[in-house]
């Protein structure tokens, strides 16, 4: 799993709350990204992280915020949670080089906006 | 913009068949990415293809890169029920990595 847990796992919350779901490695990693999940839609890519507070915006940003203060923590914040956002979130890692490069993904977090 | 389609987005199966799954992408990529998904589970890496005329091999799957028709194949070679999954490809361009829709494959015993 390359070291990479997110916290919550899963969350239920009412709309017009502020939300912030978690991203941890633990090997250093340079790359990090946020995605969602949603039927039909496979991964789309929300924000991603190439270095400590260099952040750029993925093909869904509009809602998100992310910040990145530690190379090991990756935070993802819905300002103001919509019912649209309601979605399983998944972060990921980018490990190597070359034809070794990959990613690596954690185990997600369920969000639910009533 | 890049864009990343896949299909079949769903193909059920008989045991035994082969079959291949299609990636295409609308811009020049640095790399391109297979994964397979379980239901409720988290993503696993497959394969990562560098340069055209890659080929990778693992089991039963087999993918490929065509970097000029900005063509990826997942090819399944006599299918079997555990191979019964969600595959995504995914293209990195400018450290941008963008998934396509996925193909729900569904393999019948």
């Amino acid at each position: 799993d390359a070291g990479i847990t997110q916290s919550p796992r899963h969350k239920v919350t009412e709309t017009g709350t502020p939300v912030t779901l978690r991203c941890h490695q633990t090997e250093n990693h340079r790359y990090m990204y946020w995605y969602r999940q949603d039927p039909g839609h496979g991964l789309r890519l929300i924000h991603y992280s190439y270095g400590v507070k260099d952040t750029d915006k993925g093909e869904v940003s509009d809602g998100y915020s992310v910040s990145r203060s530690k190379t090991e923590d990756f935070l993802l914040t819905l300002e103001s949670a919509t019912s649209s956002q309601t979605s399983v979130y998944f972060c990921a890692i980018r490990a190597g080089t070359g034809e070794d490069n990959e990613q690596f993904f954690g185990p997600g977090t369920r969000l639910t906006v009533l | 913009e890049l864009k990343v389609e896949q299909n079949p987005l769903f193909l059920s199966m008989q045991e035994g068949k082969n079959y291949t799954i299609y990636c295409n992408y609308s811009t020049t990529s640095d790399r391109l990415y297979w994964y397979r998904q379980d239901p409720g589970k988290s993503l696993e890496s497959l394969f990562v293809l560098l340069s055209n005329g890659a080929v990778k091999q693992e089991g039963r799957l087999m993918a490929s890169l065509d970097t000029k028709a900005r063509l990826s194949t997942l090819h399944i070679t006599a299918a079997v029920h555990d191979l019964s999954a969600t595959y995504f490809c995914a293209v990195d361009r400018d450290d941008k990595i963008i998934f396509g829709k996925g193909t729900r494959l569904h393999i019948l015993p």
